[in-house]
């Protein structure tokens, strides 16, 4: 069975300064590994993937992820926070026929 | 490329009555899923097909609720009756390849249930 955990329900950042969402996952198998972003009232839309090549993942909006099998994280970032990335962050696991969603993290912006 | 399209995008009705939610996944995707979403529970994995067959139905809340795929291009999910605490966005989302691509979304169904 896999799982997959966003260490924090909600983050709080001022515009410009760098942004960290933290997601540590457990499977038996070489995951797939994914961000998704949700603006308020909207779908989810995926930021970026990891599905077994280059470990640090470039995304969408300056996002990026890395990979780190040795402490079985894929946390997000962002150097620069912009007032549009307020939002709901999900971290996904998948391998195999299953796929999981972390509870989410709720990132704030502040000017 | 459309996306995944779903419908209605608001649905009000009162307790008691039927209620359809539907949606036409991307072409060529064979695997499609059903997700639930309230503040209190956050997204909840309601039921996915592959290749058209239920796979995994163990997210249903209960019997009022069933889904159906009868082909490849469309999907149905069912409240019957339905309930106030069934008031949620319910996200349908496609995959070309379970376990290794990414699901495209929908833009929800909100439901009200007065």
């Amino acid at each position: 069975a896999q799982s997959v955990t966003q260490l924090d329900s909600h983050v709080s950042v001022s515009e410009g300064t760098p942004v960290l969402l933290r997601c540590n996952y457990s499977s038996s198998y070489s995951p797939s590994l994914f961000w998704y972003v949700q603006h308020p009232n909207k779908g989810l839309q995926l930021l970026l993937k990891y599905t077994s090549a280059a470990t640090l993942v470039k995304g969408i909006n300056g996002f990026e992820a890395e990979f780190k099998k040795s402490e079985t994280s894929f946390h997000l970032t962002k150097p620069s926070a912009h007032m549009s990335d307020a939002a709901e962050y999900f971290c996904v696991v998948s391998d195999n026929n299953d796929m999981r969603f972390g509870a989410g993290t709720r990132l704030t912006v502040k000017p | 490329d459309a996306g995944v399209i779903q419908s209605p995008r608001h649905e009000v009705t009162e307790m008691g009555q039927e209620v359809t939610l539907r949606c036409k996944p991307i072409s060529g995707h064979n695997s499609l899923f059903w997700y639930r979403q309230t503040m209190m529970r956050g997204l909840e994995l309601l039921i996915y097909f592959n290749n058209n067959v239920p796979i995994d139905d163990s997210g249903m809340p209960e019997d009022r609720f069933s889904a159906k795929m009868p082909n490849a291009s469309f999907s149905t999910l069912k409240i019957q009756p339905s309930e106030p605490r069934d008031s949620a966005v319910y996200f349908c989302a496609s995959t070309v390849l379970l376990g290794y691509s990414p699901l495209h979304f929908g833009n929800g169904t909100r439901l009200t249930v007065t």
